[in-house]
């Protein structure tokens, strides 16, 4: 069966350091890979997605960046992490198609003080 | 890209049935729509998946006019642990673009 784990559950990071978030997926392959964030008492936010290897897209003009340097890897990053960054992250995949249904990670919780 | 309106809250109490309306005028030829639940803290979990009339499974029903333009969730007998955000996401239609946005979903608050 398909799994997809994520780390680490919780992080609190001061302004200006840097951010790696790490999500892997088994079981499958070739999935859509998905980035959202979730602010505190607020809706989910797509970051980024990728339907394959070096493919990304990114849908909110930030400082954070992705990449997905294996198939069934996917990385979230940033240089210089902002207050504004703080919330909950969560990874996801599908395997895409018309009636592609998302399956999602765990969750960080980001804090940036 | 199809964009979902739904209650921003909905209160109920146990034992009721609750039924979530989602509206998705723009909804595509081959889009599919699909309920999530998501609890503090945790990630969204798939509920039920339809494209047209009804779609029921353990958990709930989906309903779906001829138009399509529109659907309701309906969760029978409700209980506490069912309080949750409850989202509508329709798919982006043929292909694989992999862009899958979500609306501000509906926060149930089931009481005693």
């Amino acid at each position: 069966s398909q799994t997809i784990h994520q780390w680490p559950a919780t992080l609190v990071q001061p302004v200006g350091s840097p951010l790696s978030l790490e999500c892997t997926v088994e079981g499958t392959s070739n999935p859509n890979l998905y980035w959202y964030r979730q602010a505190a008492g607020r809706g989910l936010q797509l970051l980024f997605y990728s339907v394959g290897i070096g493919q990304i897209s990114s849908e909110v003009p930030q400082n954070l960046s992705a990449s997905r340097p294996q198939d069934r890897q996917f990385i979230l990053s940033s240089k210089k992490l902002l207050l504004s960054d703080s919330g909950f992250y969560l990874c996801a995949w599908s395997v895409g198609g018309t009636n592609e249904k998302l399956f999602f990670g765990s969750g960080t919780q980001l804090s940036v003080l | 890209l199809a964009k979902t309106t739904q209650p921003i809250s909905m209160d109920s109490y146990e034992g009721q049935e609750v039924n979530i309306t989602c509206s998705h005028n723009n909804i595509a030829t081959n889009d599919y729509i699909t309920w999530y639940q998501q609890f503090p803290s945790q990630g969204p979990r798939f509920i039920i998946q339809g494209y047209k009339t009804k779609v029921t499974n353990e958990v709930a029903s989906l309903f779906i006019p001829a138009d399509r333009k529109s659907s309701t969730l309906s969760l029978p007998r409700v209980s506490l642990s069912d309080t949750a955000v409850y989202y509508c996401l329709v798919g982006v239609g043929s292909g694989n673009t992999g862009k899958l946005i979500f609306g501000q979903g509906t926060t149930l608050q089931v009481k005693p």
